[in-house]
């Protein structure tokens, strides 16, 4: 059981729009910036998304983050076959004194 | 180029130990807080432990405290994992990742640990 709640998955067309929701508590979310991270399969993972919004060179603008109170949001937009991966949310928990990771979304471009 | 590169991994039987290494290289290693992050075969992230620049301060996830030990060398841009009394759920690959607090900017390939009689 992780401490981040994300769906386990999500699908999507081509083109399409998608976004995966990431539910944590005042602990980590609520106080502290939100990670994303993209793992494509048998690769390491990738940050994607920090500081709850911002995206690091190279990252498409067809990613986005965003955070509202103890929960974060990734979107994705213009949906494309490369962007079948999983995606995790992360966060520092005050109160564990550590990174604390979503369980993971996976996603599958139809 | 900003490279970490992990090595150590392997088969071990339960109660058996294990060194992790990482090699850092294209940056100032001791200036970046270092973390290790872990993924069980099939399964989510997980952090593990993280250290502080200058290795003042550590912290360890409640699963691993009192059997690993992170460590890191400055002078050879090197991050250690002391793993003592292995045990079958901490099977998986063992990532190096650049940071602490916050994001990871930069990730090693990953070492497998396999912890198994």
């Amino acid at each position: 059981q992780s401490v981040l709640t994300q769906p386990p998955s999500t699908s999507g067309t081509p083109g399409q729009r998608v976004t995966i929701s990431c539910s944590g508590s005042s602990s980590n979310i609520g106080s502290n910036t939100v990670n994303w991270y993209q793992q494509l399969p048998g690769t390491a993972p990738k940050l994607l998304i920090y500081y709850d919004n911002q995206r690091p060179s190279g990252v498409p603008d067809r990613f986005s983050g965003s955070k509202s109170g103890t929960s974060a949001s990734l979107a994705i937009s213009g949906l494309q076959s490369e962007d079948e991966a999983d995606y995790y949310c992360a966060a520092w928990d005050d109160s564990l004194n550590g990174v604390v990771f979503g369980g993971g979304t996976k996603l599958t471009v139809l | 180029e900003v490279q970490l590169v992990e090595s150590g991994g392997g088969l071990v039987q339960p109660g058996g130990s294990l060194r992790l290494s990482c090699a850092a290289s294209g940056f100032t290693f001791s200036t970046y807080w270092m973390s290790w992050v872990r993924q069980a075969p099939g399964k989510g992230l997980e952090w593990v432990a993280n250290v502080k620049e200058d290795g003042t301060e550590k912290y360890y996830v409640d699963s691993v405290k009192g059997r690993f030990t992170i460590s890191r060398d400055n002078a050879k841009n090197s991050l250690y994992l002391q793993m003592n009394s292995l045990r079958v759920e901490d099977t998986g690959v063992y990532y190096c990742a650049r940071g602490g607090r916050q994001q990871y900017n930069c990730w090693g390939q990953g070492t497998l640990v396999t912890v198994s009689s």
